[in-house]
């Protein structure tokens, strides 16, 4: 199994809602990480886990709570989002040798839509 | 920090051979990896390099030079479905960022018949 399922595929929110975004892998991976990519731009890092740890958090709004319950799953919490805020957040893993990661396996992603 | 360049855009013809360049300004890194992502979907893994020269998988081969900052993705046959954005990434050795990604900001290479 190499694949990183992500739920939902798309999500419509009102800024006041609360929703989750869910990831999982079954690789046997220890790091995972979100992204948010804009149209027509590059993935953007938002949170690292390794080892179940946050090692990472690229200065993102804590309107964004990322959460990890074991080591195949990975949430991501969403609660007053801004319309700015709409984008693709793409779940990925990697395996971790020695502190590093090379491969990084993606999910399909949840297009995220903030009305 | 890092910051990697990438030509934003490269057009070539079915069955021909394209090369995206890759040069980085980075404090540090374990190593050069090239991903490809088709419109509407997830970046998928085509090559890693972790030590300066050539690695080659099927069509596509990757080539590093750390020496020079450069990295570039050689893409050989082309096809029509070759047709998609190809991201350099690095992933830094230094400054708390060990083991994530940071992307170049992708070349859309477009195979025309």
């Amino acid at each position: 199994d190499t694949e990183v399922t992500q739920t939902p595929k798309h999500l419509v929110m009102g800024m006041t809602n609360k929703k989750s975004l869910k990831c999982e892998q079954h690789m046997g991976h220890r790091a995972m990480y979100w992204y948010k990519q804009k149209a027509k731009k590059p993935p953007e890092l938002m949170f690292v886990y390794s080892y179940e740890k946050l090692s990472i958090n690229e200065s993102v709004p804590s309107r964004f709570s990322p959460e990890c319950p074991n080591s195949s799953l990975l949430n991501l919490h969403l609660h007053a989002l801004q319309p700015e805020d709409s984008a693709l957040y793409l779940c990925a893993s990697s395996q971790v040798h020695g502190g590093r990661s090379t491969e990084a396996f993606f999910g399909q992603g949840t297009r995220l839509t903030v009305v | 920090g890092q910051s990697l360049e990438q030509p934003s855009e490269v057009t070539a013809v079915e069955g021909a051979i394209v090369q995206i360049n890759c040069t980085y300004q980075t404090s540090g890194f374990y190593g050069l990896s090239w991903y490809q992502q088709h419109d509407g979907g997830a970046p998928t893994f085509l090559s890693y390099n972790a030590l300066d020269g050539l690695e080659e998988t099927g069509r596509f081969s990757s080539f590093l030079s750390r020496s020079d900052s450069y990295g570039y993705l050689l893409l050989q046959e082309l096809q029509m479905k070759d047709s998609a954005s190809y991201f350099c990434a690095v992933s830094p050795a230094h400054g708390g960022s060990q083991g994530n990604l940071i992307f170049g900001k992708g070349t859309k290479l477009s195979v025309k018949p």
